[in-house]
């Protein structure tokens, strides 16, 4: 069966610091991996995903993710936090027989501190 | 304009009534999803469909159902509403040989 674990609730950062929010999966095929990010009161807004090729994906606003396959991990990280990247953010696993049913990390509440 | 929309954005109803939640989308994706997110839990696939004769069940579908109307509406109902299904419900899309989900801005219902 697909999972997603977010090991941390909070992950708190000063601005101008680099930024991890970490993310485990368990796929039983080829995983296809995606972050997304969910602002107050907003709907989930897609970042960036990784499908094949190089291990790491560059997104949206700066950010950027590893995939490592041997420790199974999609890690989102971010060279310089900005306030404005303050939000929830979810990782979530896709795979390929399963026709796009995505499976939800439990999610990570990033604050950025100014 | 937005791609997916969803009506009501906000919604509060009394336990047992019946309820239906909407979803529109302008991005002519053939597959359609409905999701509940819960604190702490993430989101939760309710149902899904990949085109107007085919909706499937997803890991939480008991005391829901759903309608895809056309491919651009997908709907879903809660026949008798219960407290423990107060939870903020997205409907996303996807076409069919891409891999990325598009949500809509999610809605927020309250059953007392």
């Amino acid at each position: 069966a697909q999972s997603v674990a977010q090991p941390e609730d909070q992950v708190n950062v000063a601005e101008g610091n680099p930024l991890t929010v970490k993310c485990t999966y368990s796929v039983s095929g080829n995983p296809y991996l995606f972050w997304y990010v969910q602002y107050p009161n907003r709907g989930l807004q897609f970042l960036l995903k990784y499908i094949t090729g190089d291990n790491l994906v560059k997104g949206s606003y700066g950010f950027e993710a590893e995939f490592n396959k041997s420790q199974t991990s999609f890690h989102l990280k971010k060279p310089s936090a900005l306030v404005s990247d303050s939000a929830l953010y979810f990782c979530a696993v896709s795979e390929g027989s399963t026709l796009g049913r995505l499976y939800f990390g439990r999610g990570t509440q990033l604050t950025v501190w100014p | 304009d937005a791609d997916v929309t969803q009506t009501p954005r906000n919604r509060i109803t009394k336990t047992g009534k019946r309820i239906m939640l909407e979803c529109s989308q302008t991005k002519g994706h053939d597959r359609m999803y409905w999701y509940r997110q819960d604190p702490g839990l993430g989101l939760r696939l309710i149902y899904y469909s990949f085109d107007v004769k085919d909706i499937n069940k997803g890991e939480i579908s008991d005391g829901y159902s759903v309608s895809r109307q056309a491919q651009a509406k997908f709907s879903l109902s809660l026949e008798s509403a219960i407290p423990n299904q107060t939870a903020l419900y997205f409907c996303a899309t996807l076409r069919g040989n891409q891999e990325t989900q598009y949500f809509g801005p999610g809605t927020r219902l309250l059953v007392l």
